[in-house]
């Protein structure tokens, strides 16, 4: 069973703070992998993409993949009330009946001011 | 905006009963998902289509069918509702155009409430 494990959380930090969410899968075929955000009561929204290892920076998120860890993270820097969401974890897996992409639970996130 | 509309948006059923689900997308995009979004269990699979009459399983696709007879629309039936079938309920399309690339367009959702 290809699986795709987050800390459920919640994480809390404070306004300003680095929040870190982590998330590991097990496939090692896996080549792509995701980072959904989703406020309370609404649709998943894709917020960061990464392929390669190494660090993505998109803004006040970055997104960090190491493959041969079987790891990927999303940094999310100088954090605001506003980024209080779960955020969901995808990874592209190969073979199986999951239409290739297996999501995390998803770990919710809540910053404080 | 992907233009993805699900409708009924709430439903309440009870057991037994037949209940169909519209996702409706005005782009002509070929690859069409229906998740179904529970907690503790996260986004998971029912069945997907790459086409007009084309479709196929998910994860969780038991108790569940689906058609496709025109590229806006694809329904999800479940064709006599179980408790076990409350939950939230997301149409996705994928909008690069490529089977399954991970980058997802979500419709709002329809919250499925099986009495």
């Amino acid at each position: 069973q290809k699986e795709v494990e987050q800390n459920s959380g919640p994480l809390s930090v404070p306004e300003g703070a680095i929040a870190s969410l982590n998330c590991t899968y097990s496939d090692r075929g896996s080549q792509s992998f995701f980072w959904y955000r989703q406020y309370s009561g609404k649709s998943p929204e894709l917020i960061m993409f990464i392929y390669s290892n190494g660090d993505k920076e998109d803004g006040r998120f970055t997104a960090q993949l190491n493959k041969a860890s079987q790891y990927v993270s999303l940094l999310i820097r100088d954090s605001q009330p506003s980024d209080s969401a779960t955020y969901l974890c995808a990874v592209n897996v190969y073979g199986g009946s999951q239409g290739n992409l297996i999501f995390g639970k998803g770990t919710k996130l809540s910053v404080k001011p | 905006d992907a233009g993805i509309t699900q409708s009924p948006r709430h439903k309440v059923t009870e057991t037994g009963t037949p209940v169909t689900l519209r996702c409706h997308q005005t782009e002509n995009h070929r690859y069409m998902y229906w998740y179904r979004q529970d907690p503790g269990h996260g986004l998971r699979l029912i069945h997907y289509s790459y086409g007009v009459k084309d479709t196929d399983k998910g994860e969780v696709s038991d108790g569940y069918s689906v058609s496709r007879s025109k590229t806006e629309d694809f329904l999800l039936t479940l064709e006599s509702a179980t408790s076990s079938q409350t939950s939230v309920y997301f149409c996705a399309i994928t909008q690069s155009g490529l089977m399954n690339t991970g980058e997802l367009f979500f419709g709002e959702g329809s919250r499925l409430t099986v009495l």
